[in-house]
């Protein structure tokens, strides 16, 4: 079966620290993969999405940087975290076979 | 540019009573749509989808959406609330082959009390 993990469940980080958010999907190949972000009492920003290893696509500007290094890996950076990258960070996959996309668990960041 | 509008960013409901969570888009070209849950501190869930076909999708827990192209909206509704029902719900659409970039409301907080 599809799953998807994230990790850390939690962090938190001074201000100008870097970030890495790691996330990866098993049981299906060549993905669509997504990071979104959750400000408190606001929706969904989908921030980058990738549709192949290497192939990464940013949908707002913003302090942050996303990669794939591997077929089912996407992972989230930042070289110096700001107070406002603090909220709920969603990684996403979709497949070619399906138009809904899958959620993992997601990771809350609190920057100090 | 698609957006989406979710009318009520609060619903407070007594349980067993009927809910209804609004949700409108607008869009030139077709779209598919999507209601999802999400229960505290969790990742989203998919609730039902419209992709074609009957315009009144169900999902297996009883909520219910019906695709009104000239009203652009996909209202979710229960007629019977549960405590369990207690979370947040987002809609979303994306448009047919746009590698499935969700475009989300702010999300309705329903309340289900005792």
């Amino acid at each position: 079966s599809q799953t998807i993990h994230q990790w850390p469940a939690t962090l938190v980080q001074p201000v100008g620290s870097p970030l890495s958010l790691e996330c990866t999907v098993e049981g299906t190949s060549n993905p669509n993969l997504y990071w979104y972000r959750q400000a408190a009492g606001r929706g969904l920003q989908l921030l980058f999405y990738s549709v192949g290893i290497g192939q990464i696509s940013s949908e707002v500007p913003q302090n942050l940087s996303a990669s794939r290094p591997q077929d089912r890996q996407f992972i989230l950076s930042s070289k110096k975290l700001l107070l406002s990258d603090s909220g709920f960070y969603l990684c996403a996959f979709s497949t070619g076979s399906s138009d809904e996309q899958y959620f993992g668990p997601g990771t809350r960041l609190t920057v100090t | 540019a698609q957006s989406v509008t979710q009318l009520d960013s609060q619903v407070p409901v007594f349980e067993e009573a009927p809910v209804e969570l609004r949700c409108n888009y607008s869009s030139s070209v077709s779209v598919y749509l999507f209601w999802y849950v999400q229960y505290p501190n969790q990742g989203l869930q998919l609730l039902l989808k419209y992709l074609s076909g009957s315009t009144l999708v169900e999902s297996i827990n009883g909520f219910e959406a019906e695709f009104n192209k000239s009203q652009t909206s996909f209202h979710l509704r229960k007629p019977s609330v549960h405590i369990s029902d207690t979370a947040e719900y987002f809609c979303a659409v994306t448009p047919p082959g746009g590698y499935n970039k969700l475009i989300f409301g702010a999300g309705t907080r329903l309340a289900v009390h005792p």
